[in-house]
């Protein structure tokens, strides 16, 4: 069955550091990608996708990820964490088999950031 | 509009009534999904219309859950005789509904069983 995994429930790292979120897939095919971000009472907010050509992809917010399809992944990347990047990241999938367009998500990741 | 747009933003029913909860998506978007989203949790996904084809109900948790879509455009949520466990932030989100295309997400509507 098609379904997207974030290993990292919650992530604290201190401000300035790097940041990795993982995310893997399972599908049988290459598919679309995506990274929200969802900041305490706000919406989700797109922060980058992934359809097709260079793995490597910009986002908004310093943000890029990466698609790797040996490892079934796309993991989020920033350089240097800002205090104001604490919030839930989820990570969502779109298969591009027959009719369904229906994204499957992961359950999120929570990012705190330490002064 | 320019957005999704979800109404009411907060609604507090006691447990037992019916609840209705209302998403304009934006205009043109024929891909309309509901999720619901528990304290600290992710996204559950409830169900999904794509234009005019039968909806993927497989989300939803119970019959005393259902949804409508009137003229491909506005959705309407409905949870009868409320739970406390309903107790969620439910969110609407629409896409165009082109391979690949992202969802743009409402504010969402905080709902308090009490």
């Amino acid at each position: 069955a098609q379904s997207v995994t974030q290993p990292d429930i919650h992530i604290t790292v201190s401000e300035g550091a790097s940041l990795e979120l993982r995310c893997n897939y399972s599908y049988g095919a290459t598919p679309y990608l995506f990274w929200y971000v969802q900041s305490p009472g706000q919406g989700l907010q797109l922060l980058l996708k992934y359809f097709s050509g260079d793995t490597l992809v910009q986002g908004i917010k310093g943000f890029e990820a990466e698609f790797k399809r040996s490892q079934s992944s796309f993991n989020l990347r920033k350089p240097s964490v800002h205090w104001s990047d604490a919030a839930e990241y989820f990570c969502a999938v779109g298969f591009n088999a027959g009719n369904n367009r229906k994204l499957i998500w992961g359950l999120g990741t929570s990012l705190a950031v330490n002064p | 509009g320019a957005g999704v747009s979800q109404s009411p933003s907060n609604k507090v029913t006691e447990k037992g009534k019916d609840v209705e909860l209302r998403c304009d998506p934006i205009s043109g978007h024929t891909a309309l999904y509901w999720y619901r989203q528990s304290l600290g949790q992710g996204l559950e996904f409830l169900i999904y219309f794509q234009g005019n084809s039968a909806p993927d109900k497989s989300g939803l948790p119970s019959d005393r859950f259902s949804a409508e879509r009137t003229g491909g455009s506005v959705s309407t949520l409905t949870i009868q005789r409320t739970q406390q466990e309903d107790s969620a932030v439910y969110l609407c989100a629409s896409s165009s509904g082109s391979r690949g295309a992202e969802a743009f997400f409402g504010q969402g509507t905080r709902l308090t069983v009490v």
